[in-house]
């Protein structure tokens, strides 16, 4: 079973912080993935990275870095936290199959 | 501008009814339409896909079915479960292989199945 880990499930962060949110896969896969949740809106596509170092804008890149280090471990951050960011975050990953993982997500609240 | 939208964005089923949600997609280049199932507190799962060259796909009690000329594809559970409840997100995207696999969701579909 391919396992993406976020290891903070619940963070509370104030505004103007810099928020980390990491995400480790163990399937050995190239292409991962960053993506925002909010109601009626679905999953928004933050950014993306097909290999290390490499990473692409996504739909929705404004406010948000990334960094791929190592293969297996991708990450997201927030320079400086705004309310308007409080969402979950979605880790995922894919091979060269069609099937994207999800990990159980972030909820991350900015007060 | 949402590529796929999705309907209705919440609907509540008897246990046996039939749960049907839609969605209609406006790239012409999108090949691959998943539906993911996803439970509270947990991340999405791969439910069922289908490519477009079938009009339908049908696993278990799940049935995608297919529409290219109108751009429309919509999932079907048949003889609903109260486990069936969940939040189901369509998907398309372009099978790219050197890229992976990039997905355009719709907004989601509550979905709670009453005993």
């Amino acid at each position: 079973d391919v396992k993406v880990t976020q290891s903070s499930r619940y963070l509370v962060k104030r505004t103007g912080e810099k928020v980390f949110l990491e995400c480790v896969q163990d399937m050995d896969h190239e292409n991962m993935f960053w993506y925002r949740q909010d109601p009626g809106l679905g999953l928004r596509l933050i950014y993306f990275s097909y290999d290390v170092k490499m990473k692409e804008k996504g739909d929705i890149p404004e406010g948000y870095s990334v960094s791929r280090e190592k293969k297996e471990r991708f990450s997201l951050i927030l320079e400086s936290a705004s309310t308007n960011q409080t969402s979950m975050y979605l880790c995922a990953t894919t091979g060269y199959g069609n099937t994207i993982y999800f990990g159980e997500g972030s909820w991350l609240t900015v007060v | 501008q949402q590529q796929v939208k999705q309907s209705p964005q919440s609907l509540i089923v008897q246990k046996g009814g039939i749960s049907i949600i839609n969605c209609a997609y406006e790239n012409t280049a999108f090949d691959y339409f998943p539906w993911y199932q996803q439970f509270p507190g947990k991340g999405p799962a791969l439910l069922i896909a289908i490519r477009p060259d079938v009009s339908e796909k049908k696993e278990g009690r799940f049935t995608i079915s297919f529409n290219k000329s109108a751009k429309q594809f919509s999932l079907h559970i048949m003889d609903s479960q109260p486990g069936d409840s969940a939040t189901y997100f369509c998907a398309a995207s372009m099978l790219v292989k050197a890229a992976g696999n990039k997905l355009t969701f719709g907004g989601g579909t509550r979905v709670l199945v009453k005993p």
